[in-house]
């Protein structure tokens, strides 16, 4: 399978501790973005990579969110000292620059966080 | 800023019925425009795209869309569904600004086929 994969796909953690999330994104892609899911919600953007910089943080992105993709390749995105209300599924996706085709974004299934 | 409201967030049909989505953006500036469907357990995928063009778009499984300027619309609409189209749909726009990447979506819309 080719597509964008995040690992895990689930993560359940106390209030508190710190967590990590790894999204590897189609091989040829320079771009990379990071979205976050609330229930009964659509996507909301956090961030985005193009190669190895980081572009654009959104203000969604506390002090307590960090994201990395330290070669241009796979990403993490790391959240400290978790809270409830990060409960949320944190969607990857990726692109490659391409106007003709808008520089389509595909998606992968997501990391499901639960904050106890 | 960019917004985008998904007017209903569940619509109920019956198979082989008619069925529209509605989708309306605001932006200050020129977008381009998407529907994004999510299966049960599964990734958002690319449903359809408005870039440029004609501003009616289609889908290979029938879905089309169109991209009304003046009333800053882009509907879902497909003339007959299948069980197999039960999903949540996700429509989302982008600016055409150099170096502009975020996608801005709206609420999503639950659609549910009944037998």
């Amino acid at each position: 399978d080719t597509g964008v994969s995040q690992d895990p796909r689930h993560k359940i953690t106390k209030r508190g501790q710190n967590v990590t999330f790894r999204c590897d994104p189609i091989s040829e892609h320079n771009r990379l973005y990071w979205y976050r899911q609330t229930l009964g919600q659509g996507p909301e953007f956090l961030t985005y990579f193009q190669n190895e910089a980081q572009l654009e943080k959104s203000r969604l992105l506390s002090d307590r969110f960090s994201a990395e993709r330290p070669k241009g390749s796979f990403s993490t995105l790391e959240i400290q000292r978790t809270e409830q209300g990060d409960s949320a599924m944190y969607l990857c996706a990726s692109s490659l620059w391409d106007r003709d085709r808008g520089n389509e974004q595909f998606f992968g299934p997501g990391t499901r966080l639960t904050v106890l | 800023a960019q917004s985008v409201t998904q007017l209903d967030s569940q619509v109920p049909v019956f198979e082989e019925a008619p069925v529209e989505l509605r989708c309306n953006y605001s932006s200050s500036v020129s977008v381009y425009l998407f529907w994004y469907v999510q299966y049960p357990n599964q990734g958002l995928q690319l449903l359809l795209k408005y870039l440029s063009g004609s501003t009616l778009v289609e889908s290979i499984n029938g879905f089309e869309a169109e991209f009304n300027k003046s009333q800053t619309s882009f509907h879902l609409r497909k003339p007959s569904v299948h069980i197999s189209d039960t999903a949540e749909y996700f429509c989302a726009v982008r600016t055409i600004i150099q170096g502009a990447q975020k996608l801005v979506f709206g609420q999503g819309t639950r659609l549910t086929i009944n037998p």
